[in-house]
C-alpha cells in the first residue's frame, strides 16, 4: 500500500492567513492526488483533483501544486468556514489511502 | 445534480454481517465508479472498495476476506456487505462517486467528486 503522510497534524491559524499543508506519498504517484476539506459531522467533500484541479464550486483561495512524491495545499486567506480538516488522497494504485489529516483550528 | 444516500441498520451484533445501501438520485449509475469509504469515530478515512456499474470490483486487501460490493443498475443502487463484523467495525460509513478523468485511452485522474452524507453503523450486542 501507499502510505500518505500529512504536515502539520494540526495548526492554529487567524482570518486572513496563508495556510499550507504538505503530503508525502510513500512513493512516486506522479500527480494522482486529490485534496479533501471535512467538517464536524460532514461528509468529505472534493477540493483539488490531479494534484492542481481545481473542483468546480470551489473557491480559488483554495490552490494545490506538486508531483511525485511532495505536493501542497494552500489557502492563500483563510477564512472562518475554512477552519476543518483537511485530507490528501493518492489514487495511483489501490488500495486508495488517505493522508491522516490535518486539522486547521482558530488562532 | 448527482445525489447519493446510505441506508441500512445503524446497529449490528458482532460476527454478524453488516449490510448497507446507497441509492443514487440525480444521475444514472452507469459508466461509472462507486465507492464505499469508512470513518471510525475521531479518526481518518479507510477506502473500502469501488464497484463498477457492470459489476467489476476491487477491494482494499485489508478486508477483502471480509467484503462483498454489489451493483443493481435497475434500481440505482449499489451495497456493501461486511462480513463477521467486531467493535473495530464501528464507523460512519460514506458512499460516493468514484469519478475517472481520462484522455483519449490513458487515465488521468481518479478521484471521489460526490459523497453521501454518510451512515453511523454501530457494532455491539
Amino acid at each position: 500500500d501507499i502510505q500518505m503522510t500529512q504536515s502539520p497534524s494540526s495548526l492554529s491559524a487567524s482570518v486572513g492567513d496563508r495556510v499550507t499543508i504538505t503530503c508525502r506519498a510513500s512513493q512516486s504517484i506522479s500527480r494522482y492526488l486529490n485534496w479533501y476539506q471535512q467538517k464536524p459531522g460532514k461528509a468529505p467533500k472534493l477540493l483539488i483533483y490531479t494534484a492542481s484541479s481545481l473542483q468546480s464550486g470551489v473557491p480559488s483561495r483554495f490552490s494545490g501544486s506538486g508531483s511525485g512524491t511532495g505536493f501542497t495545499l494552500t489557502i492563500s486567506s483563510l477564512q472562518p468556514e475554512d477552519f476543518a480538516t483537511y485530507y490528501c488522497q493518492q489514487s495511483y494504485s489501490t488500495p486508495w489511502t488517505f493522508g491522516q489529516g490535518t486539522k486547521v483550528e482558530i488562532k | 445534480q448527482v445525489q447519493l444516500q446510505e441506508s441500512g441498520p445503524g446497529l449490528v451484533k458482532p460476527s454478524e454481517t453488516l449490510s448497507l445501501t446507497c441509492t443514487v438520485s440525480g444521475g444514472s449509475i452507469s459508466n461509472y465508479y462507486w465507492s464505499w469509504i469508512r470513518q471510525p469515530p475521531g479518526k481518518g478515512l479507510e477506502w473500502i472498495g469501488y464497484i463498477y456499474y457492470s459489476g467489476s470490483t476491487n477491494y482494499n486487501p485489508s478486508l477483502k476476506s471480509r467484503v462483498t460490493i454489489s451493483v443493481d443498475t435497475s434500481k440505482n443502487q449499489f451495497s456493501l456487505k461486511l462480513s463477521s463484523v467486531t467493535a473495530a467495525d464501528t464507523a460512519v460509513y460514506y458512499c460516493a462517486r468514484d469519478q475517472f478523468l481520462v484522455r483519449g485511452v490513458r487515465v488521468l485522474g481518479r478521484y471521489m467528486d460526490v459523497w453521501g452524507k454518510g451512515t453511523t453503523v454501530t457494532v455491539s450486542s
